[in-house]
């Protein structure tokens, strides 16, 4: 199976700060990669696929980038509703896996 | 408006069976395949397998799932045997492409399944 490791898996951080979460895959996935983002309580909301495309409807301020093994979602300025946490996602291969995540808190 | 709604919580003993049912409007269900996803309480989400043309379950649950779908009810399902303690969850259903990079864009609302003697 393809490791996902993200880091850092806790992240504290001031409102309009630019964060940058980091995922890397135990082997190359190309771009075959999504990130989420997820409230208590509810359910995953899909942010990025294929890597660097913005699900529509999701703000600009998210991007994402890379691709092979080493990838990053970016928030250009935290806002308050981006306190979550974030799960990466490969599909490249079978089983699909997921990071571990990153929870961002102020 | 497309959605995936769930069936309620379910406790059961160990060694039981569960069965979710998560049904789907607002889109040609055939057309995008259905991912089981859980999530134990504090850890990350964790892939149980798929339904599209065909069912694939994770190696890890292969023995113990079964995804199938009804399409004329457009309605897709999982069932978890031999139920152990560490099967308590919340189980989403999603739904994602049939083939490439598009992530799983639609997620059910969640089915928390407990497993307590």
């Amino acid at each position: 199976d393809i490791q996902l490791t993200q880091s850092p898996s806790f992240l504290s951080a001031s409102v309009g700060d630019r964060v940058t979460v980091s995922c890397r895959a135990s082997q190359g996935i190309g771009s075959y990669l999504a990130w989420y983002q997820q409230n208590p309580g509810k359910a995953p909301k899909l942010l990025i696929y294929a890597a660097s495309t913005l699900q529509s409807g999701v703000p600009l301020r998210f991007s994402g980038s890379g691709s092979g093994t080493e990838f990053t979602l970016t928030i250009s300025s935290l806002q308050p509703e981006d306190y979550a946490t974030y799960y990466c996602q490969q599909s490249n291969n079978y089983p699909v896996t997921f990071g571990g995540g990153t929870r961002v808190e102020i | 408006q497309v959605q995936l709604v769930q069936s309620g919580a379910e406790v059961k003993k160990p060694g039981a069976s569960v069965k979710i049912s998560c049904k789907a409007s607002g889109y040609i269900f055939t057309n995008y395949a259905v991912h089981w996803v859980r999530q134990a309480p504090g850890q990350s989400l964790e892939w149980m397998g798929w339904i599209r043309s065909n069912t694939k379950p994770s190696q890890k649950f292969q023995d113990r799932v079964t995804i199938t779908w009804d399409t004329s009810a457009t309605t897709a399902y999982m069932e978890l045997t031999s139920l152990r303690f560490d099967d308590t969850a919340k189980y989403y259903c999603a739904r994602g492409p049939l083939t490439g990079r598009d992530g799983i864009d639609v997620w059910g609302q969640g089915t928390t399944v407990t497993v307590s003697s």
